[in-house]
């Protein structure tokens, strides 16, 4: 089945810097990535998500990218506010399939 | 607040009860998904529905059973079976169409003693 690893577990970075977050995943069938943001004590929510026919994608201060040939797609967060710290997961699945989740990243903005 | 909601917020049970956690939604979506939520694993699939009257396992069903018998409703057992039940629980909903953004419910807190 689907694997997906996301690195790091924990970022800190101070406000106004940019935040990267990088997830591999196993299945070179997977053709939809996307990525929840979980604030302390509430649900995840869809930020940004990509599909494979598109290498990049972007809104406002987030974007996304994906190498289908290496397995990889990252998040991008730019000019980090307070209100970015959250724990971010990625996704990836093929077609219908079931989501694969990585295992999370607490981000901590610094002001 | 998304039209998926999940009851009680909150459960405590003793240890060898069954329990029961609620999940209903009002976005006409096809597919329902159960995960569990434990510190430092993110999101792990227990059951998903992706049609009334079928289901299937996810990567960690074990001690878990569900059913479908309605399209708005997913509820999920907790059996005396699972050894680790005290866990932060969510239900998601989707379309199977062009849209895969699942929507998460606002989640129960198992703890079981």
């Amino acid at each position: 089945g689907e694997n997906v690893e996301q690195h790091p577990s924990t970022l800190s970075v101070q406000e106004g810097d940019s935040a990267v977050i990088k997830c591999t995943y196993s299945d070179s069938a997977s053709n939809y990535f996307p990525w929840y943001k979980q604030e302390l004590g509430k649900r995840p929510q869809l930020i940004i998500d990509i599909r494979s026919n598109v290498g990049e994608k972007k809104d406002q201060r987030i974007a996304v990218t994906l190498n289908k040939t290496a397995k990889h797609f990252s998040l991008h967060i730019t000019e980090t506010q307070p209100e970015d710290s959250a724990v971010y997961f990625c996704a990836a699945k093929f077609g219908n399939e079931k989501l694969t989740f990585g295992t999370g990243t607490r981000l901590t903005i610094i002001p | 607040d998304g039209g998926i909601t999940q009851s009680p917020k909150y459960l405590f049970r003793k240890e060898g009860q069954n329990v029961t956690l609620s999940c209903e939604q009002n976005l006409n979506h096809d597919a329902m998904y159960w995960y569990r939520q434990d510190p430092g694993q993110g999101l792990r699939l227990i059951y998903y529905s992706q049609i009334v009257n079928d289901f299937q396992k996810g990567d960690i069903a074990e001690g878990y059973s569900v059913s479908r018998e309605k399209k708005e409703s997913f509820p999920l057992t907790v059996t005396s079976a699972q050894k680790n039940p005290t866990a932060f629980y969510l239900c998601a909903s989707s379309r199977l169409a062009d849209r895969h953004e699942q929507y998460f419910g606002p989640g129960t807190r198992l703890t079981v003693t």
